[in-house]
Formats: structure tokens, C-alpha cells, sequence
């Protein structure tokens, strides 16, 4: 079975700070990885996507993941926060079964102080 | 492109009453998917339709919400009748390959 595991609810950095969101998957197949943002009543938006092309993914927003198979993980990265990065963010994994299935870690809340 | 539509973007309702929502995914998108997201948590399948077929909906209620895709374009999802714990953002997604879009959600306020 997949699944996904986002190891902090909660992240406080502060502004000018580096940024660390932990995310761990669980897939008998070889895995798509995701992560997603939700900015306060905003809809979800597609951060970077790693599908098994370049372990390391650069997303928008400074953003990058690195794909470690050996420690299933997909830690999502920025070098320097921003005020503007405080917000809900989530790490998915999907694998194809016929279709694309899609699963929703539980999320980490990014507050960036200044 | 245009994107996910959904409508409407509010509803509230009283419990034991029935509310349906609305998607138009993007235009060529085969799969389409409805997600409950419960405030605090990450979004939660619902169910999943390939073209007009249902692909999942191990976790839909079926006692009180139904969901269709007539013609393979449009859905809807209903909930019949409505309860205090259904309260949260219903969202749309369709996706092409291995990339998910999301509308902007139904945020349902069940009193």
C-alpha cells in the first residue's frame, strides 16, 4: 500500500531563514512525489513534482525536493524564507494503477515570523 | 487554459438538508476526482472517475453522498441529507498523466 507521512504539523521559521519540511512515502512501485501549497483560502498549487527523473527537483518559488530512495523520503527545501511562504503545505505521493492515484499526507502549517 | 471550475464557492445549510456541488474540469481531462478536505486536515478522496466511470469511491459515504459524471465532462457530487460533520472544502481535481489541478473548492457550512 502507499502512503505518505509528513513528520511536523506545525514549522516556525524566521524570515531570511532556511526552510525544512520533512515528508516520508511508503510505495511498493516506483513512486510520483509531490508538493502542493494551500495558502489561506486559496486552492491547492503545484509546488514541484519529482517523477522519477532527477533526484533533485526545483519547483517555483525557490522550492526544491530531493529524492532519497534509500531513506524514502521527499524533504521539500528553501535556502531563505519569505513572509510570503507561511502557509499549509502538503506532501502526495500517487502511484499508476490504471489510473493516477493520488494520496494527501496530513499537511505541515509553514509560519514564517518576522 | 481555463481551469478547474467549481460553483458554488460557499454554501451553508442547515443539517438534514441536501446541497449539491459542481465541476467543470479542464477541457480533455479524462480523470476527474472529488476530495473533502475537514479543516486542519489534508484533502481526502472521495471518489475517482475515469472518463464517466467510477475508478474509486472506497471512501464515499454512499448512505448520503452520491457523485456522477454524465457524458464523461462535468460532475456533480451531492450530499443527501447533510450532516453537522460534513462541514469542509470540497474539491475538484482533474488531471492529464501524472499532474493533478485543483479548482478553487465548495466551502460547506453544515448548522
Amino acid at each position: 500500500a502507499q502512503s505518505v507521512t509528513q513528520l511536523d504539523s506545525h514549522v516556525s521559521v524566521s524570515e531570511g531563514t532556511p526552510v525544512l519540511l520533512r515528508c516520508n512515502y511508503s510505495s511498493s512501485y516506483s513512486p510520483s512525489l509531490f508538493w502542493y501549497v494551500q495558502h489561506p483560502n486559496k486552492g491547492l498549487q503545484l509546488l514541484l513534482k519529482y517523477t522519477s527523473a532527477a533526484t533533485l527537483v526545483k519547483g517555483i518559488n525557490g522550492f526544491e525536493a530531493e529524492f532519497k530512495k534509500s531513506e524514502t523520503s521527499f524533504h521539500l527545501t528553501k535556502p531563505s524564507a519569505h513572509m510570503s511562504d507561511a502557509a499549509e503545505y502538503f506532501c502526495v505521493v500517487s502511484v499508476p494503477s490504471g489510473t493516477y492515484k493520488y494520496i494527501f499526507g496530513t499537511g505541515t502549517r509553514l509560519k514564517v515570523l518576522a | 487554459e481555463a481551469g478547474v471550475a467549481q460553483s458554488p464557492r460557499y454554501k451553508i445549510i442547515e443539517k438534514r438538508q441536501s446541497v449539491a456541488f459542481w465541476c467543470n474540469p479542464i477541457s480533455g481531462h479524462a480523470t476527474l476526482y472529488w476530495y473533502q478536505q475537514i479543516l486542519g486536515q489534508g484533502p481526502k478522496l472521495l471518489i475517482q472517475f475515469q472518463n464517466n466511470g467510477v475508478v474509486d469511491d472506497s471512501q464515499l459515504p454512499k448512505d448520503r453522498f452520491s457523485a456522477e459524471r454524465l457524458k464523461g465532462v462535468d460532475s456533480t457530487l451531492k450530499i443527501q441529507p447533510a450532516k453537522l460533520e460534513d462541514s469542509a472544502v470540497y474539491l475538484c481535481a482533474s488531471s492529464l498523466g501524472a499532474r493533478l489541478f485543483f479548482g478553487p473548492g465548495t466551502r460547506l457550512t453544515v448548522l
